[in-house]
């Protein structure tokens, strides 16, 4: 089944605690990306990677790391949480920047 | 900039009626316009992609409009059920490679049995 996966799906951390969420496609797409949700703001770009070894910032960078090693995998990686990264993370993927197919998404919460 | 704005925010109506929701933004250079579906609390569905050369897409009772030229979308839901509440995300593709897709804040739906 084709699909794009994230873990974990929730995560309570604590701030200063260096954290991974990571995500996998089996899609062999090219382009994928990193979107935080927040309410009254909506979803708005965090990275983008249009081919391995390739990343770039998207909107809302600050406070966040990519890495695109494999073109399977995008991990994203907060080196030192703080509250206001807490949100709803979500995790994208598709054949070309244009469209885009979105995981289950993971909710972070900092304290 | 492009900006995406959706009105309604909400929308409450009883099952059976037909409904449409709006979509408009301000830069009609856009590659192509995507409805999406939310769950509380999960992910994104796709739910009708329309090209910039297009004018409308349809999958069983939704069918999506769009005016290039005029900034504004429309998704219109036939015969609304209980099943179909959820919160509606319209998002537009920038004509450069590698934006972001511009999202508006979305319209939460209920339909009422």
């Amino acid at each position: 089944e084709a699909q794009v996966t994230q873990n974990p799906r929730y995560l309570i951390t604590v701030t200063g605690k260096k954290l991974t969420v990571t995500c996998s496609q089996n899609m062999n797409h090219e382009y994928m990306s990193w979107y935080r949700q927040d309410p009254g703001l909506g979803l708005r770009q965090i990275y983008y990677s249009m081919n391995v070894e390739v990343t770039d910032k998207g909107d809302v960078p600050e406070g966040y790391k990519v890495s695109r090693k494999e073109k399977r995998n995008f991990p994203l990686i907060l080196e030192s949480p703080s509250p206001n990264q807490t949100s709803l993370y979500f995790c994208a993927s598709s054949p070309s920047p244009y469209e885009q197919y979105f995981g289950p998404g993971t909710r972070l919460t900092v304290t | 900039k492009q900006e995406v704005t959706q009105i309604p925010a909400a929308l409450s109506v009883p099952e059976g009626e037909n409904l449409v929701l709006n979509c408009s933004f301000t830069d009609s250079a856009i590659y192509n316009l995507q409805w999406f579906r939310q769950d509380p609390g999960k992910g994104l569905t796709s739910l009708l992609l329309i090209q910039s050369s297009q004018r409308e897409q349809t999958s069983g009772r939704l069918n999506a409009s769009l005016d290039k030229s005029s900034g504004r979308s429309t998704l219109y839901i036939a015969a609304s059920q209980p099943g179909d509440s959820a919160t509606y995300l319209c998002a537009v593709s920038p004509l450069e490679a590698g934006t972001a897709l511009i999202f508006g804040k979305g319209t939460t739906l209920s339909v009422s049995s």
